[in-house]
């Protein structure tokens, strides 16, 4: 079983609409969750970090954690074509080594 | 914020020939670099964790003799794809620990832009 499992997609979507994407994973120690999006050819960028469960948001973007079901989720208010990339969730324990799901590909259609 | 910057950002070589990739901590220092590899439309895959000062050390499967790794400083850290071959086509990009508020672990990751290496 991978540490982290996070379906791959591609999803597609109507611009402005809401976006779920959403990632599980199996060890209770991870503390650290963050999200990446990567456009094609380009390096990961960090969208939003959180530190153990709950909710944060950042403009139209609202990161949630429930460490009891060991899931986390982001989600992407009004979807702007430019929200296409391929989301990466990412956790750790420490800090100090992070566990990547494989990606979901999303494209927003205008 | 941290930015790591990463040279070149795509380069075409003939096989048998050596490339080097270099990875640079812009505004932090970062004991700890980290190499991957991504395939088209699959994610990362960890190649070797890059310490300053000391040997990398590489996930399995990974030749170390083919893919070099050099930490020399605390904002560098170089691969070297030796004898290079179309099969070493790919992606490469490095990352680094970057600072936090409660220290380097908090943030996480900070990626370079990726390097496109062609093997022809």
């Amino acid at each position: 079983q991978k540490e982290v499992e996070q379906d791959p997609g591609p999803l597609s979507v109507p611009e402005g609409a809401i976006v779920s994407l959403n990632c599980t994973y199996s060890n209770s120690a991870f503390q650290y969750f963050m999200w990446y999006r990567q456009y094609s050819r380009k390096g990961p960028e960090l969208l939003m970090y959180t530190y153990s469960s709950g909710n944060k948001e950042d403009g139209r973007f609202t990161a949630q954690v429930d460490k009891s079901s060991k899931y986390i989720s982001l989600f992407i208010r009004d979807s702007q074509p430019s929200d296409s990339a391929t989301y990466l969730c990412a956790m750790s324990p420490t800090g100090n080594q992070f566990y990547f799901g494989t990606g979901t590909s999303l494209t927003v259609i205008p | 914020g941290a930015v790591v910057s990463q040279h070149p950002s795509w380069v075409i070589c003939k096989s048998g020939t050596s490339v080097k990739i270099e990875c640079r901590s812009l505004d932090f220092q970062a004991t700890t670099m980290f190499w991957y590899r991504q395939f088209p439309k699959q994610s990362l895959m960890l190649m070797a964790t890059s310490n300053e000062g000391s040997k990398a050390t590489y996930e399995q499967g990974v030749e170390k003799d083919k893919f070099l790794i050099n930490h020399a400083s605390l904002t560098l850290s170089t691969l070297t794809v030796t004898s290079a071959h179309p099969e070493d086509s790919s992606f490469y990009i490095c990352s680094a620990l970057g600072p936090g508020p409660s220290g380097a672990s908090a943030y996480g990751y900070t990626f370079g832009s990726g390097t496109r290496l062609t093997v022809v």
